[in-house]
């Protein structure tokens, strides 16, 4: 069976500090997909990124980063100067990649970001 | 607009009812799941359906079915509703297996039965 582990459930930060959040997967597939959304109040699911198991490349977009640790199983996700605008709850996820089909994501229990002006 | 719509916004309904959920997919997409998120539960897949058929199937009650159609839209009957059915419902899609992205979300259809 698939488990998400978000160890964090709530971090509070001050605007500009960075902030890393945590995501820790298991998993007996060797293939997989492994991704984070971000919830904001308004309360959609916003695609942040995915990243395939076979690809351990690390990956950084704007102020946003990703530390893909296969070693570990850890998918961990760097906000660098944080913002009043990135206060959401993150969900880090994982799915399978086996050619069947089957696609259903397994969250974790989110992680709430308050940033504080 | 992420392309993926989800009707009604918006359902409040007495225990005991019954209630149908609409999601229409992002246009191409074949693959159409959908996911409860509760406080109590949080973020769980309940079911998926490629192209018309059901692919997977993951915590959903017996008293939830499903069925895609073949314009490829979905619906979510919620039977015999109770108090712990309140919860936000997610439609989701994607494309073909290989899909260069994530899963597109609709934005919700949140439910309260009283």
């Amino acid at each position: 069976a698939q488990k998400v582990t978000q160890a964090q459930t709530e971090i509070s930060v001050v605007e500009k500090e960075d902030v890393t959040l945590d995501c820790v997967y298991e998993t007996r597939d060797t293939t997989y997909y492994l991704f984070w959304y971000k919830q904001p109040p308004s309360g959609e699911l916003v695609f942040l990124i995915r990243r395939n198991s076979f690809d351990e490349q690390n990956e950084i977009s704007g102020r946003y980063s990703w530390n893909f640790q296969k070693s570990t199983s850890s998918f961990n996700f760097t906000i660098t100067a944080s913002q009043v605008v990135d206060s959401a709850v993150y969900f880090c996820a994982l799915s399978e990649a086996r050619d069947t089909g089957r696609r259903a994501l397994t969250f974790g229990s989110g992680t709430r970001l308050q940033v504080q002006p | 607009d992420s392309g993926v719509t989800q009707t009604p916004k918006h359902l409040i309904t007495a225990t005991g009812q019954r209630v149908t959920l609409r999601c229409s997919p992002r246009s191409g997409d074949l693959s159409v799941y959908w996911y409860q998120q509760s406080l109590d539960q949080g973020l769980q897949f309940l079911i998926q359906y490629y192209n018309g058929e059901e692919r997977a199937k993951g915590n959903i009650l017996e008293r939830f079915s499903a069925q895609q159609f073949p314009d490829l839209h979905s619906e979510l009957n919620l039977s015999s509703l109770e108090l712990g059915d309140s919860a936000l419902y997610f439609c989701a899609s994607s494309g073909t297996f290989d899909f260069g992205g994530g899963y597109t979300f609709g934005s919700g259809t949140r439910l309260t039965v009283v």
